[in-house]
C-alpha cells in the first residue's frame, strides 16, 4: 500500500527565510503527487501537483516542489516566508492501483516568526 | 465557478444518533470523494462516487455510508455515532477519475459527538 511521510509535524521559520517541507512516498510506480495547504477552519487548497513532464513544479503563492524519483521525494520550498504562509501543509499521492484516491501525509504545521 | 459547498458547517450530536452530511460539487464535476480528518489519524479516505456509483471505498466500518444523486450532489451518513466519529469531514470533487485530476475541497463539516 502506498504511504506518505512528512518529516516534522511542526516547522518554525522566520519571516523572509527559506521554507522547506519534506515529503517522501512509498510506491512501486511513480504516483501523481500533490501539495495542499489548509488554513484554520478551512478546507484544503491545492498548491501544486506533479503529473508528468518537468520535475520542478511551480505553484501558487511562490511555492515550488521537485519530484525526485530516485529519492521518492517531493519536497516543497518557498524562498522567502511570509506571515500569511502560516498554515498546515499536506503532501498527498494518487496511484492507479489504489483507485486514484488521495493518500495524505500527516501534515506539517508551519509557524512564521516576525 | 462556485466551489465545493458542504452543509451544515457544524453539527453536534450524541452517541447513538445518526447524521447526514451534504456536499455539492463544482458544476460539471461528476466525482465526489469524502475524507475524515482527525488529530490522531489525520486525513483518511472514506469513499468516492462517480455517476451515482461508488467507485472506491476506504477502511471504515459499515456505519459510514454515502450516495450520489443524478445532479452529482452527494450525501454521507453515519449511523450509531461513536465519540471517535468526532472529526472534520471533507468533501472533494473532480471532473473525472484519472489520477492526475485535481480534487477540489469544500470547507468541511465539523461533527462533534457528545
Amino acid at each position: 500500500a502506498q504511504s506518505v511521510t512528512q518529516l516534522g509535524s511542526h516547522v518554525s521559520v522566520s519571516e523572509g527565510a527559506l521554507v522547506l517541507l519534506r515529503c517522501n512516498y512509498s510506491s512501486s510506480v511513480p504516483p501523481y503527487l500533490f501539495w495542499y495547504v489548509q488554513y484554520p477552519n478551512q478546507g484544503l487548497q491545492l498548491l501544486l501537483k506533479y503529473t508528468t513532464g518537468a520535475t520542478l513544479v511551480k505553484g501558487i503563492n511562490g511555492f515550488e516542489a521537485e519530484f525526485k524519483k530516485s529519492e521518492t521525494s517531493f519536497h516543497l520550498t518557498k524562498p522567502s516566508a511570509h506571515m500569511s504562509d502560516a498554515a498546515e501543509y499536506f503532501c498527498a499521492v494518487s496511484e492507479e492501483a489504489a483507485g486514484n484516491k488521495l493518500t495524505f501525509g500527516g501534515g506539517t504545521r508551519v509557524l512564521v516568526k516576525p | 465557478k462556485a466551489g465545493v459547498t458542504q452543509t451544515p458547517r457544524y453539527l453536534i450530536k450524541t452517541r447513538g444518533q445518526q447524521v447526514t452530511l451534504s456536499c455539492s460539487p463544482i458544476s460539471g464535476h461528476r466525482s465526489v470523494s469524502w475524507y475524515q480528518q482527525t488529530p490522531g489519524q489525520g486525513l483518511q479516505f472514506l469513499f468516492e462516487y462517480f455517476s451515482e456509483t461508488q467507485r472506491n471505498k476506504g477502511n471504515f466500518p459499515g456505519r459510514f455510508s454515502g450516495r450520489q444523486f443524478s445532479n452529482s450532489r452527494s450525501e454521507m451518513n453515519v449511523s450509531t455515532l461513536e465519540l471517535g466519529d468526532s472529526a472534520l469531514y471533507l468533501c472533494a470533487s473532480r471532473s473525472g477519475l484519472a489520477g492526475a485530476d485535481t480534487q477540489y475541497f469544500g470547507p468541511g463539516t465539523r461533527l462533534t459527538v457528545l
